[in-house]
C-alpha cells in the first residue's frame, strides 16, 4: 500500500508571511493524483488543491501553490500571505490513477500568529 | 450546493449500546468512504463502497462494526456493541469513480461512548 508522510506535526507562521508544509509519499506507480485537504476547527474537510502526476506544472489556487517533485516523491504546500483563517490541520493525500482509495498523511497543524 | 450529509452530528451513548451512523452521499457519486478520526490514530479508513458494493472493509473491526449501502442515497455504519475506545469522529466521504476527483467529506459524527 502507498504511504504518505507528513513529517511536521505542527507549524506556525506569522500573519501575512509564507509557510511551506511538507509531504512525501511512497509509490511504484507512475500515474496518480495528490491532494491537500484543510480541516479547520469545525472539522469539515475541505479540498485546498490537487495535482495530477502527469502534469509537470505545479498547481496553484490563489494563495496556495504546490511544489511537486515527482522524482523525489515530494509534494509540499506553500501558503502565501497567511491569514488567520488558514489556521487548521492540513492533510496530504494520494490516490492512484486507477484506484478509488485515498491514502492520507497524519496531518500538520498550522497556527497563524497575528 | 451539493454536499455530503451525516446524521447524527453528535452521539453520546453508553458502552454496550448499538450505534448507527448515516450518510447521504452527493447525488451521482458512486464511491462512498467511511473514516474514523482520533487524536492518537489520525484519519483511518474503515471501509469503502463503489456502486454500493463493499470494496474494502479491512480497516473495520469485524466483530462489532458493519457498513452497508441499502441504496445509492444512504450509507450506514453500525457499531454493536459500542465500547469507549470507539469514541471518535466518524466521517463519510463520497466521490465519482474516474478522473482526478476529490473526496467530498461530510461534517462528521462525533461519537462518545461512556
Amino acid at each position: 500500500a502507498q504511504t504518505v508522510t507528513q513529517s511536521q506535526p505542527e507549524m506556525s507562521v506569522q500573519e501575512a508571511e509564507t509557510v511551506t508544509l511538507s509531504c512525501t509519499y511512497d509509490t511504484s506507480e507512475s500515474d496518480y493524483y495528490l491532494f491537500w485537504y484543510k480541516q479547520p476547527p469545525s472539522r469539515q474537510m475541505i479540498l485546498v488543491i490537487r495535482q495530477e502526476a502527469y502534469k509537470q506544472q505545479n498547481a496553484t489556487e490563489n494563495r496556495f501553490s504546490v511544489n511537486f517533485q515527482k522524482a523525489a516523491k515530494s509534494f509540499s504546500l506553500k501558503i502565501s500571505d497567511s491569514q488567520l483563517g488558514d489556521a487548521a490541520m492540513y492533510f496530504c493525500a494520494y490516490r492512484s490513477y486507477t484506484g478509488n482509495q485515498f491514502y492520507f498523511g497524519t496531518g500538520t497543524s498550522l497556527t497563524v500568529i497575528p | 450546493d451539493a454536499r455530503v450529509t451525516q446524521t447524527p452530528r453528535h452521539k453520546v451513548t453508553e458502552m454496550g449500546q448499538e450505534v448507527t451512523m448515516r450518510c447521504q452521499p452527493i447525488l451521482g457519486h458512486n464511491t462512498v468512504f467511511w473514516y474514523r478520526q482520533t487524536m492518537m490514530q489520525g484519519l483511518e479508513l474503515l471501509a469503502y463502497f463503489r456502486n454500493r458494493a463493499p470494496l474494502d472493509d479491512s480497516g473495520m473491526p469485524k466483530d462489532r462494526f458493519s457498513a452497508e449501502m441499502p441504496d445509492a442515497t444512504l450509507a450506514t455504519l453500525k457499531i454493536q456493541p459500542s465500547e469507549p475506545r470507539d469514541s471518535a469522529v466518524y466521517f463519510c466521504a463520497s466521490g465519482v469513480g474516474a478522473g482526478p476527483y476529490e473526496q467530498y467529506f461530510g461534517p462528521g459524527t462525533r461519537l462518545t461512548v461512556t
